[in-house]
């Protein structure tokens, strides 16, 4: 079974609105972590931002919120104001305790396009 | 501040040919990783390490051995390349914090013809 699931292979906004990409994440494990990384077409993984399952609020980078749904299992990336710079690739990716290195799951990912 | 830095950007084996990649951290992190990205699949691990000459297999490990001999280098082997083994490698590294993200390095396109 898929644990991180992106259902938009591919989005597109209008440079200035903002733009919510969707994972949902299966894990049967209380304690886990959720982070979204930004891949341009330069190909370099830049890291954005985390939310860590026990967080009491979601967590907000900038321009960059995580929409933390528990109950739905659900950690939507919000955008605001999009730039034509975030044009990129996004992924999102779990980290579970059980796993022993600490390793990410990382979804198959929504390319999002800022038109002008 | 290097951060992580893989070798080569590129290469082009034939099939049955064998190379190294190499992975050189210098954050002093003890988690490292070998990932690799195929189109509409994310990135799936290969092999990673937990500390300086310990590895272990990851989700897709066929085909690859790795070494880690010393904490800040992570070398990912293809023995007998294979044209399934096309792909984009990524290198990471990690501290040990739960909530640290893991840093990588600017990948690798490797294509086996």
């Amino acid at each position: 079974a898929q644990k991180i699931t992106q259902t938009q292979p591919g989005m597109f906004v209008q440079e200035k609105e903002a733009v919510t990409l969707d994972c949902t994440y299966d894990t049967s494990d209380p304690s886990y972590g959720l982070f979204w990384y930004k891949q341009p077409s330069s190909g370099e993984m830049i890291f954005l931002i985390y939310q860590g399952s026990y967080d009491q609020q979601n967590a907000t980078e900038g321009r960059y919120s995580l929409n933390f749904q528990k109950a739905r299992k659900s950690a939507n990336l919000v955008i605001s104001a999009s730039q034509l710079g975030d044009s990129a690739m996004y992924f999102c990716a779990m980290r579970e305790p059980l796993r022993s290195a600490r390793q990410l799951t990382f979804g198959s990912g929504t390319q999002l396009t800022v038109l002008p | 501040n290097a951060g992580v830095t893989q070798t080569p950007k590129f290469r082009v084996l034939k099939t049955g040919q064998s190379m190294t990649l190499l992975c050189a951290q210098d954050m002093n992190h003890e988690y490292m990783y070998w990932y690799r990205q195929d189109p509409g699949m994310g990135l799936r691990l290969i092999h990673y390490s937990v500390g300086e000459g310990t590895t272990a297999k990851g989700e897709v490990p066929d085909g690859y051995n790795v070494s880690r001999l010393k904490k800040q280098n992570f070398l990912l082997g293809l023995e007998s390349a294979a044209p399934s083994q096309t792909s984009v490698y990524f290198c990471a590294s990690s501290p040990v914090g739960y909530n640290s993200p893991l840093h990588f390095g600017n990948g690798t396109r490797l294509t086996v013809t």
